[in-house]
């Protein structure tokens, strides 16, 4: 079974442009999470979505939207890139995202803005 | 914001030997998952441990939860140079919807092994 897959692996961008990010999850897992990795703040929850619809959300600005497509692949999208958006963004892919399921990470995206 | 906190920050050990990383929570959790990652790539993960679960064996792998101190440890036994990285808990919290897909992640402990 293929696991989690992040496009792109990296990316550069310049302040004040947008950047989409693309998360394929586990076969047969609908649930899909975003995080974001930095050096000072760790591993912080933007938000997760199920079967296109958008449950939970995290403490960050409205320039980070994501969606959900029908076949459980999501996208992130961040706009107006600011040099604090330097991250690693990481997508999780469970079966449910209920309270007992595993979670499990892809790569991620390492965005780099100049 | 982060919940936990791990314990130490950074270990570091001989091949063969043991090593154990604490975290400590702050909420009521529903499981609690170890996760490792090499030099800032994905997140591997290790193993689950439910909320009414004391303690999990996977491989070299212990992991103990007692909840009534809001604390885990993880122990890989018998460390190969390969068991060097980032190893990170992170927990569900038990609140209902809000905690939908949110793993709530402690700061990490830094494991190397030397050959």
């Amino acid at each position: 079974k293929a696991g989690v897959t992040q496009t792109p692996r990296y990316l550069i961008k310049t302040r004040g442009q947008q950047v989409t990010l693309s998360c394929s999850p586990i076969s047969g897992h609908r649930s899909v999470s975003w995080y974001q990795q930095t050096p000072g703040q760790g591993l912080q929850f933007l938000f997760e979505y199920f079967s296109e619809t958008q449950r939970n959300k995290g403490n960050f600005p409205g320039r980070f939207s994501g969606r959900q497509f029908s076949n459980s692949r999501s996208e992130m999208n961040v706009s107006t890139l600011e040099l604090g958006d330097s991250a690693l963004y990481l997508c999780a892919s469970s079966l449910a995202g209920s309270q007992n399921t595993e979670a499990f990470f892809g790569q991620g995206t390492r965005l780099t803005v100049v | 914001s982060q919940q936990g906190e791990e314990d130490p920050q950074a270990l570091s050990i001989q091949e063969g030997e043991n090593a154990t990383m604490n975290c400590s929570y702050k909420t009521s959790i529903n499981n609690l998952q170890w996760y490792r990652q090499n030099s800032g790539r994905g997140l591997v993960h290790l193993i689950l441990i439910r909320s009414n679960e004391r303690e999990k064996h996977s491989g070299r792998l212990r992991v103990t939860l007692d909840t009534s101190k809001k604390s885990s440890s993880l122990l890989i036994t018998a460390s190969r140079a390969a068991d060097t990285a980032s190893y990170f808990c992170a927990t569900t919290a038990n609140a209902g919807g809000t905690s939908y897909g949110k793993l709530t992640f402690g700061q990490g402990t830094i494991l190397t092994v030397h050959p």
